[in-house]
């Protein structure tokens, strides 16, 4: 299986580019999230999703968007970028079981704004 | 995140024990979980506990809650080289979902 999978792995944009990472996920989960991480800050929830269609804000959601029109799929859109958002990106997936909450992680996709 | 709060460096030597400590802020918080983030990797769960626990044993990890003082430990015994890791503490509470709070991370050296 390949679990949660992100792309790219690597990215440089200019200030004021978009983007979009990529995250998918191959075991039906349904919640999916997306974090930052930063040095001596551990990492921070941007946006979330419970399921298609559903999503909601993070501790830092300015200046990202999310979507999610499928089950497998949960991409993170930066709508113009800046150098406060270079950071390592992670995606998480996980299927919420009672109240435990094992969250799967991607790889990351580190991401410089120059 | 801000409702749990870890100090960020641990150095030990090859074959002493390691103890991360971790405090939360939320009393109804029911799981609390240990991730360990190998470098370049994403996080993985090492282990967890339910909140009505005080102890629990994985053959090297020890982890122990103390609830009147909302303190949560990882103790590994006879730590290895390969044990070098950032390990972050989280918890899960119900605030409209159950995604995990992380702490700020731990970084353990072990030194040979």
């Amino acid at each position: 299986n390949a679990g949660v999978t992100q792309t790219p792995k690597f990215q440089v944009l200019k200030t004021g580019q978009s983007m979009t990472l990529q995250c998918a996920q191959d075991m039906n989960h349904e919640y999916m999230s997306w974090y930052r991480q930063d040095p001596g800050m551990g990492l921070r929830l941007i946006h979330y999703s419970v399921g298609a269609g559903i999503t909601d804000q993070g501790e830092v959601p300015n200046g990202y968007n999310v979507s999610r029109s499928t089950t497998e799929d949960f991409p993170l859109r930066l709508l113009s970028a800046a150098p406060s958002q270079t950071s390592v990106y992670f995606c998480a997936s996980s299927y919420p079981g009672q109240l435990f909450f094992e969250a799967f992680f991607g790889q990351g996709t580190r991401l410089t704004v120059v | 995140g801000e409702d749990v709060e870890q100090s960020l460096f641990l150095s030990v030597r090859e074959g002493d024990s390691s103890v991360i400590n971790c405090t939360y802020t939320d009393s109804s918080s029911t799981y609390l979980y240990w991730y360990k983030q190998e470098p370049g990797a994403g996080l993985q769960l090492l282990t967890y506990i339910f909140s009505n626990m005080d102890m629990k044993q994985d053959q090297r990890l020890t982890v122990l809650l103390n609830k009147k003082d909302k303190h949560l430990s990882l103790r590994i015994a006879d730590t290895q080289t390969g044990d070098s890791a950032i390990y972050f503490c989280a918890e899960s509470i119900k605030r409209g979902s159950y995604i995990p709070t992380f702490g700020r991370g731990t970084s353990l050296i072990v030194h040979p």
